[in-house]
């Protein structure tokens, strides 16, 4: 299995600032994803982080927003950008083998 | 639209009990089921996948998947206090040789109580 790991593991930041989430794979993998958990809600997939490519997102989620960097098959960022109070969340980055996906611990995120 | 719903619970059972967690999808095109764990404060888990019809037991759990009915089902025996948790029920609509992108159900929390 992979290990996962994210950094920072919580942060408090101000409205209008942004953020840098790390996340580094023990291993090389081909896919690795975004998810954000808002409180007491399940997980949505952000986007797929594309090494070499810009990252495909989901309806809803856009670049400007959440810039994510994939410069190598270990390693991956998600920025959140401008923040509100609304974007307090878990941000988890997961990468996935043949027929399993893997979590990382995730970063907690409280915008002020 | 890709929509995975799960009845939402909570659910509460007693020790020794089988609990039984649904979940049904939107898209006949969806390729693999998993269901994850998720305890407060952590990471999700997984601890099931199944992918054709029919039932797939490990140990106390059992995935049970009907792809006409678009519905998919865990089913925990001999439930222990150990098992409260967040269940969350993912589906997989992409095709690959690697598992791609997960939808996520609201979860389903479980109180196994003594």
């Amino acid at each position: 299995s992979a290990v996962i790991s994210q950094k920072p593991s919580r942060d408090i930041c101000q409205r209008g600032t942004s953020l840098t989430i790390q996340c580094q794979v023990d291993s090389q993998v081909t896919m690795m994803f975004w998810y954000r958990q808002q409180p007491g809600q399940s997980l949505t997939l952000i986007a797929t982080a594309n090494q070499g490519s810009e990252a495909t997102y989901e309806s809803g989620f856009v670049i400007d927003k959440f810039p994510i960097s994939r410069p190598n098959l270990t390693f991956s960022t998600l920025t959140v950008s401008n923040m509100s109070p609304e974007d307090s969340s878990i941000y988890l980055c997961s990468v996935s083998s043949t027929d399993t996906q893997y979590f990382g611990p995730g970063t907690r995120l409280t915008v002020l | 639209q890709k929509e995975v719903e799960q009845n939402s619970g909570p659910l509460s059972v007693p020790e020794g009990a089988i609990a039984s967690l649904n979940c049904t999808y939107s898209d006949r095109g969806s390729q693999s089921f998993f269901w994850y764990r998720q305890y407060s404060g952590k990471s999700p888990e997984l601890i099931m996948s199944i992918y054709s019809n029919g039932d797939k037991e490990d140990g106390r759990f059992t995935a049970q998947l009907n792809k006409a009915s678009q519905y998919v089902s865990l089913l925990i025996r001999d439930s222990q206090p150990s098992d409260s948790a967040t269940y969350l029920c993912a589906v997989n609509w992409d095709r690959g040789s690697t598992l791609g992108r997960l939808y996520f159900g609201r979860g389903t929390q479980l109180t196994v109580w003594p």
